[in-house]
């Protein structure tokens, strides 16, 4: 079976624009999970989408945001870039059979975004 | 809440001496345990996993987890230190609570010297 896939892998953006990342989860997988690497806050929770369901939230603004399609994959948005967005974002994704719940997490290879 | 603490941020070892990375986590549920390892540029990958069948866990590449209980500890360790080791290693807790949703601990810097 194919990874978890994240594109694009590299992004360069300046203040103030927003940035559109995308995640293609492991065939069969349901639950995808976004989080947000820093030098700093190390490994943070974004959210989480089940069943293109927000079912867990972390916390970070409004400015962060995602979604996920009926194909399981998923998208997370963040408007109005701050310097302090620059970050490596991870996607994970998880089987969670039908009742939902999350097992083990496989990461994908993650977008370095860079804000200037 | 839930929390994990990597005791260490740095360790070094020798090749081929053993390796031991500290893990102590706090649950108020029956938690499901993770080492992960991130080598540099790269994405999470998956050492082992504990989720209560057996105290003891065996991984990839060597690696093997005790769960204490009553430590409330998942040290990390290897016994034979190999130079392609060298990585940032993550104790990461999640709880039937909050399903979807990893704690990360810090992490620690394994370093591998010749």
């Amino acid at each position: 079976k194919a990874g978890v896939t994240q594109t694009p892998r590299y992004l360069i953006k300046t203040r103030g624009q927003q940035v559109t990342l995308s995640c293609s989860p492991i065939s069969g997988h349901r639950s995808v999970s976004w989080y947000q690497q820093t030098p700093g806050q190390g490994l943070q929770f974004l959210f989480e989408y089940f069943s293109e369901t927000q079912r867990n939230k972390g916390n970070f603004p409004g400015r962060f945001s995602g979604r996920q399609f009926s194909n399981s994959r998923s998208e997370m948005n963040v408007s109005t870039l701050e310097l302090g967005d620059s970050a490596l974002y991870l996607c994970a994704s998880s089987y969670s059979g039908t009742s939902g719940v999350t097992d083990t997490q496989y990461f994908g290879p993650g977008t370095r975004l860079t804000v200037l | 809440a839930q929390s994990v603490t990597q005791l260490d941020s740095h360790v070094s070892v020798s090749e081929g001496t053993p390796v031991l990375l500290r893990c102590n986590y706090s649950s108020s549920y029956s938690p499901s345990l993770f080492w992960y390892v991130q080598h540099p540029n790269k994405g999470l990958q998956l050492l082992l996993k504990y989720t209560s069948a057996a105290t003891l866990v065996k991984g990839i590449n060597g690696f093997e987890a005790e769960f204490k209980k009553s430590e409330t500890s998942f040290h990390l360790t290897k016994p034979s230190a190999h130079m392609s080791d060298a990585a940032e290693y993550f104790c990461v807790v999640i709880t039937s609570s909050n399903t979807g949703k990893l704690i990360f601990g810090q992490g620690t810097t394994l370093q591998v010297k010749p």
